[in-house]
């Protein structure tokens, strides 16, 4: 069995702010971790993952995650937030034939 | 371009309606999932296919159903059944493995409203 969970709904931010955002997993086999982005009325588009190998990945909009095996933890944050960067985020594990998702986190960032 | 194509965008039928919900992918992959997104419920797996002519349910297959003819295309379908059917879909298409370990391609999604 997997799953996913990602404490905060909603977290507003002010622009130039760093901001992170939660996720927890749990999973019963090998653990491949991901953070998709979904701009309103689209479908979601993977922002990065972690298969293997260095523990900090990183996308080209400036955004890192962190994997942590002792706390089943994948982060996503950055140093600094701009307006564009307003959207919902979902962290989601793979695992045997399929995809969990998390509920979402909404970032909102505030000019 | 290579991508997933989830038609129409927008979808209105009146209750007790069976509705199919299109979805066509041109990237080769064997695997097609099909999601349905709820405000604050995340994204719920309906159905997933990892090869032509075979799907498995997924947490909430009641009320849905499903065809895998051909690889390009995994139409679902929303029968009467399904009690609250109202609802955002999304379709999305991956290499198929024992391991999900690569991303999933997601089409732009359907948004469907019963009346």
């Amino acid at each position: 069995a997997q799953s996913v969970t990602q404490l905060d709904s909603q977290v507003p931010v002010f622009e130039e702010a760093p901001v992170e955002l939660r996720c927890n997993y749990s999973s019963s086999v090998s653990v491949y971790l991901f953070w998709y982005v979904q701009y309103p009325n689209q479908g979601l588009q993977l922002l990065l993952k972690y298969l293997s190998g260095s523990t900090l990945v990183e996308s080209i909009n400036g955004f890192e995650a962190e994997f942590n095996k002792s706390q089943t933890s994948f982060h996503l944050r950055k140093p600094s937030v701009h307006i564009s960067d307003t959207a919902e985020y979902f962290c989601a594990v793979g695992g045997y034939q399929k995809v969990t998702f998390g509920t979402g986190t909404k970032l909102q960032v505030i000019p | 371009d290579g991508g997933i194509t989830q038609s129409p965008k927008y979808l209105f039928r009146k209750e007790g309606q069976n509705v199919t919900l299109s979805c066509e992918q041109n990237l080769n992959h064997d695997a097609m999932y099909w999601y349905r997104q709820d405000p604050g419920q995340g994204l719920r797996l309906i159905y997933y296919s990892q090869i032509v002519n075979d799907f498995q349910k997924g947490d909430i297959a009641e009320g849905y159903s499903v065809s895998r003819e051909k690889k390009e295309s995994f139409p679902l379908t929303v029968t009467s059944a399904q009690k609250n059917p109202t609802a955002f879909y999304l379709c999305a298409s991956s290499m198929a493995g024992v391991g999900v370990n690569t991303e999933a391609f997601f089409g732009q999604g359907t948004r469907l409203t019963v009346v």
